[in-house]
């Protein structure tokens, strides 16, 4: 991820739709991608990851598509509820060294009954 | 699963006063740590990485005099933001990997620092 120091752009869906945040990356060498979800006043909380050799990965409700060629990440929910409302993060691992994680800039998503 | 617990979860104090934040491993092993901070409406920014046994390795731009990292043991890290001023109100999180390179981080619940 990139993050850029903005505010962050919100995502409201209606509960029970299909939600997509999308994340873009700029580190041709990053190898493991991790998709983090952040409620209000706590830490980040591991969703799913994926590393460079997939372009797919699938969990319980959610998705991760990586599209290495444009650095491309996004992460798909299915039948968003209202539990899913929260800050999400994109993260990518710089290959090397402590191998540390940068993030993205984030989106909030907003889920409506 | 993996738990890191930080502490304190809030702390308000005087300008020109130094803090201390600890983040714990609680049932796992971590030769390395992060910290990160976070402003209001914004995303994480990694300021250093903490080494058990070494130094902290800081990300450009972080004073190291002025945020202390200490990685005393397997399982403590400890920040310190000596000489505490309002622009270094934030929220800061600690994380821990468990185990291989190859294993996510996990995050603390972070710490609301709140200098008046």
């Amino acid at each position: 991820g990139e993050s850029v120091g903005l505010h962050l752009p919100t995502l409201s869906v209606q509960e029970g739709d299909n939600s997509i945040i999308n994340c873009a990356y700029s580190n041709s060498a990053s190898d493991y991608f991790i998709w983090y979800k952040q409620e209000s006043g706590k830490g980040p909380q591991f969703i799913i990851d994926i590393r460079s050799n997939m372009d797919k990965r699938q969990g319980q409700r959610v998705t991760v598509l990586l599209n290495k060629t444009v650095k491309h990440l996004s992460l798909q929910i299915a039948a968003t509820q209202p539990g899913d409302s929260a800050v999400y993060f994109c993260a990518d691992r710089f290959s090397g060294g402590y191998n540390k994680l940068i993030f993205g800039a984030g989106t909030r998503l907003a889920v409506h009954p | 699963g993996a738990v890191v617990s930080q502490h304190p979860s809030r702390v308000i104090c005087k300008s020109g006063t130094s803090v201390k934040i600890e983040c714990r491993s609680l049932d796992f092993q971590a030769t390395t740590m992060f910290w990160y901070r976070q402003f209001p409406k914004q995303s994480l920014m990694l300021m250093a990485t903490s080494n058990e046994g070494s130094k902290a390795t800081y990300e450009q731009g972080v004073e190291k005099d002025k945020f202390l990292i200490n990685h005393a043991s397997l399982t403590l890290s400890t920040l310190t933001v000596t000489s505490a001023h309002p622009e270094d109100s934030s929220f800061y999180i600690c994380s821990a990997r468990e185990g291989q390179t190859n294993s996510p981080l996990h995050f603390g619940n972070g710490t609301r620092l709140t200098v008046t």
